[in-house]
């Protein structure tokens, strides 16, 4: 089955740093990639949609400067959370819609920062 | 803009029941619904995608159906096993057109505990 992976799993660093966290699709190719971000006891909530080759479409109220998504190739997509503040600590996961399909996606296994 | 809920927020039953989980949404306007499985700290499994056309799937002892008009899905689960037991996430893909295509609107879920 197709795969997808994030990388950290799990990172923790100071406030007012940089964290980027990657987003692959292992085995196919995926113009289109989504980010979420989860709370303890939460639900996912989206955060953009980020399209190769172009900009990030970002969710209302998500703050596009704060997180810098580049998805500069079909199988790869960033996320950067800058100036990091401890409010900013949840679990961030990504998806990976597969080329040419409308609804074939398939979740990466996310990735934990705490943010100290 | 699209919410969904889902009831009820935990459940907990001994092995061998039958269960049924609720997930509600306003928008009728969806491509596909779907249901996922997540255990604590990990990502999503997809459990059954139901498209818009369609009334309900069934994959071994899970069946959910759709009631798009009233913006209602179910999730049955037949001989419920301690296996089972994970938090179960409803989510909706709205339709249209567009990079944003794929994006998918989830509930808060439902923490299921079996026990033996």
């Amino acid at each position: 089955g197709a795969v997808v992976s994030q990388h950290p799993s799990r990172v923790i660093c100071k406030s007012g740093t940089s964290v980027k966290i990657e987003c692959r699709s292992l085995d196919f190719q995926a113009t289109t990639m989504f980010w979420y971000r989860q709370f303890p006891k939460k639900s996912l909530m989206l955060m953009a949609t980020s399209n190769e080759g172009s900009k990030a479409t970002y969710e209302q109220g998500v703050e596009k400067d704060k997180f810098l998504i580049n998805h500069a190739s079909l199988t790869l997509s960033t996320l950067t959370v800058t100036s990091a503040h401890p409010e900013d600590s949840s679990f961030y996961i990504c998806s990976a819609r597969r080329t040419g399909s409308i609804h074939e996606q398939y979740f990466g296994p996310g990735t934990r920062l705490t943010v100290t | 803009k699209q919410e969904v809920t889902q009831i009820p927020a935990a459940l907990s039953v001994p092995e061998g029941e039958n269960l049924v989980l609720n997930c509600s949404f306003t928008d009728s306007a969806i491509y596909n619904l779907q249901w996922f499985r997540q255990d604590p700290g990990k990502g999503l499994t997809s459990l059954l995608l139901i498209q818009s056309s369609q009334r309900e799937q069934t994959s071994g002892r899970l069946n959910a159906s759709l009631d798009k008009s009233s913006g209602r899905s179910t999730l049955y689960i037949a001989a419920s096993q301690p296996g089972d037991s994970a938090t179960y996430l409803c989510a909706v893909s709205p339709s249209g057109r567009g990079s944003t295509l794929g994006r998918l609107y989830f509930g808060r879920g439902t923490q299921l505990t079996v026990w033996p």
